[in-house]
């Protein structure tokens, strides 16, 4: 049973560039959330898709964006970069008809920005 | 609003002594309760949850966690430290309201270091 699978790994990037961030839901999840994780601090819920909607969103920029594909498996977006936006991006899949909504993380993508 | 605070950013222990990690949140309704483990340069791994019933839930590696509701609290304890648990470690809150689309709010984490 395959987890969930991010790519890429790490990524350096410059102020102002875009970047695109990917994530495979575990198998049989429907629902993808991501979070930011910048050094020494914990995750930060940035956004969820659901049904190929984004469902909820957290305190961030509209610079951030997703999607979800018909596959269930997502995209984040970060357009104009900042030097602030370097941290470990994490994707969590969940099943939304499980009754308590327990996520399982991605090993995260490593996001440098210069 | 919900928020978690996880009480001493970092804990020494010798191995086999007593881990406890102290968490309290703050919710406005009942909460689901998390706790997750991160290894260096790693994503985070379910180490047990509380979503109803038996306030003292058993995780995996020999962690447990007490729910109590008067104390606001859901402290994590292993009685006796292996030097594999060496790690940081995150609380995380979720509300069960439909609306909130359970989202988790993490603590800032704790990094336990284990001594031999």
């Amino acid at each position: 049973d395959a987890g969930v699978t991010q790519s890429p790994t790490h990524l350096i990037k410059t102020r102002g560039q875009q970047v695109t961030l990917r994530c495979s839901p575990k198998s049989g999840h429907d629902t993808v959330s991501w979070y930011q994780q910048a050094l020494g601090q914990g995750p930060q819920f940035i956004f969820q898709y659901y049904e190929e909607e984004e469902r909820q969103r957290g305190n961030f920029p509209d610079r951030f964006s997703g999607h979800q594909f018909p596959n269930y498996s997502s995209e984040l977006n970060v357009n104009a970069l900042l030097l602030g936006d370097s941290a470990l991006y994490l994707c969590a899949s969940s099943l939304r008809d499980r009754g308590f909504y327990e996520q399982y993380f991605g090993p995260g993508t490593r996001l440098t920005v210069t | 609003a919900q928020s978690v605070t996880q009480l001493g950013s970092h804990v020494s222990v010798s191995e086999g002594a007593l881990v406890l990690l102290r968490c309290n949140y703050s919710s406005s309704v009942p909460p689901y309760l998390f706790w997750y483990v991160q290894y260096p340069n790693q994503g985070l791994q379910l180490l047990l949850k509380y979503t109803t019933g038996a306030t003292l839930v058993k995780g995996i590696n020999g962690f447990e966690a007490e729910f109590k509701k008067s104390e606001t609290s859901f402290h994590l304890t292993k009685p006796s430290a292996h030097m594999s648990d060496a790690a940081e470690y995150f609380c995380a809150v979720s509300d069960r309201s439909g609306g909130s689309n359970y989202k988790l709010t993490f603590g800032k984490g704790t990094l336990l270091t284990v001594n031999p």
